[in-house]
């Protein structure tokens, strides 16, 4: 089946430095990837998302770009804010795949001051 | 801004009672999804409807919970029997057809 693996469960940074969060996944069909971000008691929402082979794709100072010849969509950003401090997803559709998203186990980012 | 509602926001019950949660996803989105997520904020997949219907479901979705999206009414998901395990956050998302998801607040259930 499908799956994604996000490898960080925390990164914690201080602000104004790097980031970036691993994605990578497994799927024998044409992949749809997200990056959703949930701020604390908060819903999820979309942050990116693509299925374009090496097309970058960035909104609120976040970029990524599927390489699906190594299976991969990292979340980056230049420089972290405090406001940054969230859960971040990673989540897959594939195509015939009755529209179920497979999600990673997330990472939690923490940016100190 | 996701338009998804779902109530109620919090949900208090005792091991062996129904528990009753609703959805009202974004006006035109065929697909609706129902979601646990757990204290380690990890996503655990229940059921997704097209329109009407059921798309895929897990086990434990079969067994102890029932989920419905009727025409012109709220999509519900209730558990027949609570147990401490059920605890978490149900999270209602819905969509077009493989595409990005949109989130309700969530109905946090406490099973005591």
């Amino acid at each position: 089946g499908d799956s994604v693996t996000q490898t960080e469960g925390l990164v914690t940074l201080t602000k104004g430095l790097p980031v970036m969060l691993n994605c990578t996944y497994q799927t024998t069909y044409s992949p749809f990837l997200f990056w959703y971000v949930q701020h604390l008691n908060e819903a999820p929402k979309l942050l990116l998302k693509s299925s374009t082979d090496n097309k970058r794709t960035e909104h609120q100072g976040f970029y990524a770009t599927l390489h699906k010849s190594s299976s991969s969509f990292h979340l980056q950003k230049s420089s972290v804010q405090l406001s940054d401090s969230a859960l971040y997803f990673c989540a897959l559709i594939a195509s015939g795949g009755n529209y179920k998203p497979t999600f990673g186990k997330g990472t939690s980012l923490v940016v100190h001051p | 801004n996701s338009k998804v509602i779902q109530t109620p926001r919090y949900l208090v019950k005792g091991q062996g009672q129904k528990a009753k949660m609703r959805c009202i996803p974004e006006k035109g989105h065929p697909v609706v999804f129902w979601y646990q997520q757990n204290k380690n904020n990890e996503f655990k997949f229940l059921i997704n409807f097209q329109n009407q219907e059921v798309l895929q479901q897990i086990d434990m979705t079969e067994k102890r919970f029932s989920a419905e999206c009727p025409s012109n009414s709220p999509c519900s998901l209730e558990i027949q029997s609570s147990e401490a395990g059920d605890s978490a956050l149900y999270l209602c998302a819905s969509s077009w057809e493989q595409d990005t998801q949109y989130f309700g607040p969530g109905t946090r259930l406490l099973v005591l």
